[in-house]
């Protein structure tokens, strides 16, 4: 069965730097789709992706993060200038199309870790 | 905004134990509600979705029924086994906002002991 893949699956670095997250969905699906959860909180929408561009983001998704979908089969997270608080699972989605009936799937996540 | 609630865990039963882990909604528009399952080291995997009020979602021996009138969308299994281990989550996604993203509540974390 087709899968979401994520890379890589731990991420350290350095608070002020940038991070790229990668992400390779599956083939056939249009949206994409970034979360992210905090150790012991809730899973938290970020970001979602259509046609090479963002259909909608939350109100953490500011000026440090964007995505982009730089060829036919990646789709990435970046995040400037690093602070704790980023530290976090992310996780990538993709489903078919929009519709409510499609559901989103999941990659294992990249845990990232700000020191 | 549009908000879940699950309850509290963690959940620890004994294996052939019957199951409900509750799911309770709020929502502008007619969501769509979903339970997913995140198993140790891996990702969130769908478990069961319904899409319309009184639908029955069903996997892998779970069930979980989409109640309009409680809002509420409660996960269940007759005899849980030890593989069933893992933290369930309970999300929506609402039919009238625009992109289709998911709520989740705050995951439950279940433990069965053999």
């Amino acid at each position: 069965e087709p899968e979401v893949t994520q890379t890589p699956s731990h991420q350290v670095t350095q608070m002020g730097q940038e991070v790229i997250l990668r992400c390779v969905p599956i083939s056939n699906h249009l949206y994409f789709y970034w979360y992210r959860q905090i150790l012991g909180q809730k899973v938290e929408f970020l970001v979602s992706f259509y046609n090479n561009e963002i259909s909608e983001k939350s109100e953490i998704f500011d000026d440090q993060f964007s995505v982009e979908r730089p060829d036919g089969s990646n789709f990435t997270l970046k995040i400037r200038s690093t602070k704790l608080e980023d530290s976090a699972m992310y996780f990538c989605a993709s489903s078919p199309d929009r519709g409510s009936n499609q559901p989103q799937h999941f990659g294992d996540g990249t845990r990232l870790s700000i020191l | 905004g549009d908000s879940v609630t699950q309850m509290e865990g963690p959940v620890t039963l004994s294996e052939e134990a019957f199951l409900t882990i509750n799911c309770t909604y709020t929502a502008t528009g007619y969501p769509s509600l979903f339970w997913y399952v995140q198993y140790p080291g891996e990702g969130l995997q769908l478990l069961l979705k319904a899409t319309k009020a009184d639908d029955k979602g069903s996997n892998k021996g779970f069930e979980a029924t989409y109640r309009k009138e409680t809002t509420s969308f409660h996960l269940e299994k007759g005899s849980v086994q030890v593989s069933d281990s893992a933290v369930y989550f309970c999300a929506l996604s609402d039919k009238i906002q625009g992109a289709q993203k998911l709520v989740f509540g705050q995951g439950t974390r279940l433990t069965i002991n053999p």
